[in-house]
């Protein structure tokens, strides 16, 4: 069946540092892939999405890259704030939503 | 704009007994789902529906049932709560047969099985 699995976390980094968190995907056919992100306390809200081979996604200095070839669709940004600080799920649909196992990301002054 | 709603916020089971998770969704979305969230493990899906009427089983599907007699309602019923069923549960709706839609969360219920 579908599945998803990320790096483990949790992440921490400081201020303006560079942000990668790696995702990779099973999945028959072509499924969107999906990032959600959740603040402390609330449900998972939509970061970004691509629906097909070498689409970009990109939202709030976010980016995913749709790869095929890969399977993989990495988050990436170029500087994180403290105001990042969350949990980030990476998630395939190809039929029922599939998530990963969560990424946590503490951002540090 | 209320979205996906979901209660009790937060519950304390004993061992054994039995409750249902209320979800309800303001969106005509024809997708709902159940997850569960615990801590390290992610976001595991138990039950889904495409539309009312039809239900199918996720990842982790033991323990749980769910019925959907409306569009709007998605209730998750616990029987015999064991303490392996603490956990943070989330309902989500979307337009799941587009490509590319955007599921919308519920805040969520901490249930606490003793």
């Amino acid at each position: 069946g579908d599945s998803v699995t990320q790096m483990e976390g949790p992440v921490t980094l400081s201020e303006e540092a560079f942000l990668t968190i790696n995702c990779t995907y099973t999945a028959t056919g072509y499924p969107s892939l999906f990032w959600y992100v959740q603040y402390p306390g609330e449900g998972l809200q939509l970061l970004l999405k691509a629906t097909k081979a070498d689409d970009k996604g990109s939202n709030k200095g976010f980016e995913a890259t749709y790869r095929k070839e890969t399977t993989s669709f990495h988050l990436e940004k170029g500087s994180v704030q403290v105001s990042d600080s969350a949990v980030y799920f990476c998630g395939t649909q190809g039929g029922k939503l599939i998530f990963g196992q969560g990424t946590e990301l503490s951002v540090k002054p | 704009n209320a979205g996906v709603t979901q209660t009790p916020k937060f519950r304390i089971l004993k061992i054994g007994q039995s409750m249902t998770l209320q979800c309800t969704q303001d969106m005509n979305h024809n997708y709902m789902y159940w997850y569960r969230q615990d801590p390290g493990m992610g976001l595991k899906l138990i039950y889904y529906s495409v539309g009312a009427g039809i239900t199918d089983k996720g990842e982790v599907p033991n323990g749980y049932n769910v019925s959907r007699s409306t569009t709007e309602d998605f209730p998750l019923r616990l029987e015999l709560a064991a303490p392996s069923q603490t956990s943070v549960y989330f309902c989500a709706s979307s337009y799941g047969d587009r490509v590319g839609a955007e599921a919308f969360f519920g805040q969520g219920t901490r249930l606490t099985v003793v």
